[in-house]
């Protein structure tokens, strides 16, 4: 079973920042956490990830809080193009499953005109 | 984005046929995935490679088999298709897999239909 919790869907509008949050709160101290993004069942498009400290890149902003239970993405500028399925993902880190990323349904952001 | 192709990119076969999905990735990963998505879910892993001819299973490996006979490419055969094995295929490849911060990068996917 998937690690996160994540809303099903949020709105924002374009232009604006999205928030999109993530619940993790029996993350270990040594998994990460992922997100990807998939746009139309295009194959999963990696963002972000980080361990404790916050991130950011050319995509995107992660924000984990300091007990490492939740985070946050952020897309600074929102654009039509960001409309898509995010998946926040804590990286199994278990002896048989070290390979795998767990999947859950993820957050279908729609960017409104 | 990532060197990785898939092909065929959509297939319709039949139920009791052999079909044979090809990765090919050109950035020389030492790990490659084979995922598989139904519709509203996340991906679920079938089966790794972690080398040439290194392999092991996923999630969800049952009636699939796969080959890596070099580096690029990453095979995944359905020996006898089922209506349940209808799905979006995912490829990934990633750098060394033994890590929690090695990332995956995907191909575009191949969408299989079995009748």
């Amino acid at each position: 079973d998937a690690k996160t919790t994540q809303p099903p869907s949020m709105d924002c509008a374009e232009g604006r920042a999205a928030n999109l949050p993530c619940n993790h709160s029996t993350i270990s101290g040594n998994e990460y956490v992922y997100w990807y993004r998939q746009i139309h069942s295009q194959g999963p498009q990696y963002i972000i990830h980080g361990l404790k400290n916050n991130e950011t890149n050319e995509m995107a902003s992660l924000i984990i809080t300091e007990d490492r239970k939740s985070s946050t993405l952020i897309l600074p500028h929102a654009t039509l193009r960001d409309t898509a399925v995010y998946y926040c993902i804590v990286r199994a880190w278990e002896k048989d499953s070290n390979y795998q990323l767990i999947w859950g349904a993820g957050t279908k952001l729609i960017i409104k005109p | 984005d990532a060197g990785i192709t898939q092909s065929p990119r959509h297939k319709v076969t039949e139920t009791g046929t052999p079909v044979t999905l090809r990765c090919h990735q050109t950035e020389n990963h030492r790990y490659m995935y084979w995922y598989r998505q139904d519709p509203g879910h996340g991906l679920r892993l079938i089966h790794y490679s972690y080398g040439v001819k290194d392999t092991d299973k996923g999630e969800v490996s049952d009636g699939y088999s796969v080959s890596r006979s070099k580096t690029e490419d990453f095979l995944l055969t359905l020996e006898s298709a089922t209506s349940s094995q209808t799905s979006v295929y995912f490829c990934a490849i990633s750098g060394s897999g033994r890590s929690g911060s090695d990332t995956q990068y995907f191909g575009p996917g191949t969408r299989l239909t079995v009748l």
